[in-house]
């Protein structure tokens, strides 16, 4: 089993370019994130999605958005790249959304915005 | 917002000597608390997760401990090890936004 991939592992993109940032589990599990990861700063939540066909705001939702395409797959899609949205982010899963599930994260995508 | 706090930011240890650091959360409104280990290059991994109050858990040489009333966790690594290397991560589970709220994390080193 690969677990949580994501893909691509880097990008820089130009300020107003977009990007789709992919996310993909084999694990069967219902619930799928997005966090961002900045220096000196705990993960914060962009979007999550607790089953097939529902997604939801988290912490920092503002210039993205999401789609859960099937119950593997949970995209991330910047429309118009900010460089304020330079950072490392991962997509993770857990078997539901629930305080006692771990979650699995996948190993980052490094996106730079100049 | 919650504020999970860890301290310190970060600490050097040598070989084989043990260390333990803190994790801070709101004690009101408490579901469970995470601890993952996040190594460089890798993504962070679940170590604990714990919900009751008292609770404690071990992983091999990586211990925790649980206050849900004073809002607060323990990590413990004992005889540590350079494969300890790694930044832990703390994450509260709160009754208030129902989602993971993690902190900064304390970024361990330890040294041959």
């Amino acid at each position: 089993n690969a677990g949580v991939t994501q893909t691509p592992k880097f990008q820089v993109l130009k300020t107003g370019q977009s990007m789709t940032l992919q996310c993909a589990q084999d694990m069967n599990h219902n619930s799928m994130y997005w966090y961002r990861q900045d220096p000196g700063m705990g993960l914060r939540l962009i979007y999550y999605s607790a089953s097939e066909g529902t997604t939801d705001k988290g912490e920092v939702p503002n210039g993205y958005n999401v789609s859960r395409l099937n119950k593997r797959e949970f995209s991330l899609r910047l429309e118009s790249a900010a460089p304020s949205q330079t950072s490392v982010y991962f997509c993770a899963s857990s078997e539901s959304r629930g305080p006692n599930n771990e979650q699995f994260f996948g190993p980052g995508t490094r996106l730079t915005v100049l | 917002i919650l504020n999970v706090e860890q301290s310190p930011q970060s600490l050097h240890v040598q070989e084989g000597d043990s260390t333990n650091f803190t994790c801070s959360f709101p004690s009101s409104n408490f579901y469970a608390l995470h601890w993952y280990r996040w190594e460089t290059a890798k993504s962070p991994e679940a170590l604990f997760v714990m919900t009751l109050n008292g609770d404690e858990k071990k992983k091999g040489r990586i211990s925790a401990t649980l206050n849900t009333k004073e809002g607060y966790s323990y990590l413990y690594i004992k005889g540590s090890q350079p494969e300890d290397s790694a930044t832990y991560l703390c994450a509260f589970w709160s009754s208030i936004d129902y989602k993971l709220s993690f902190g900064a994390g304390t970024t361990v080193t330890v040294r041959a």
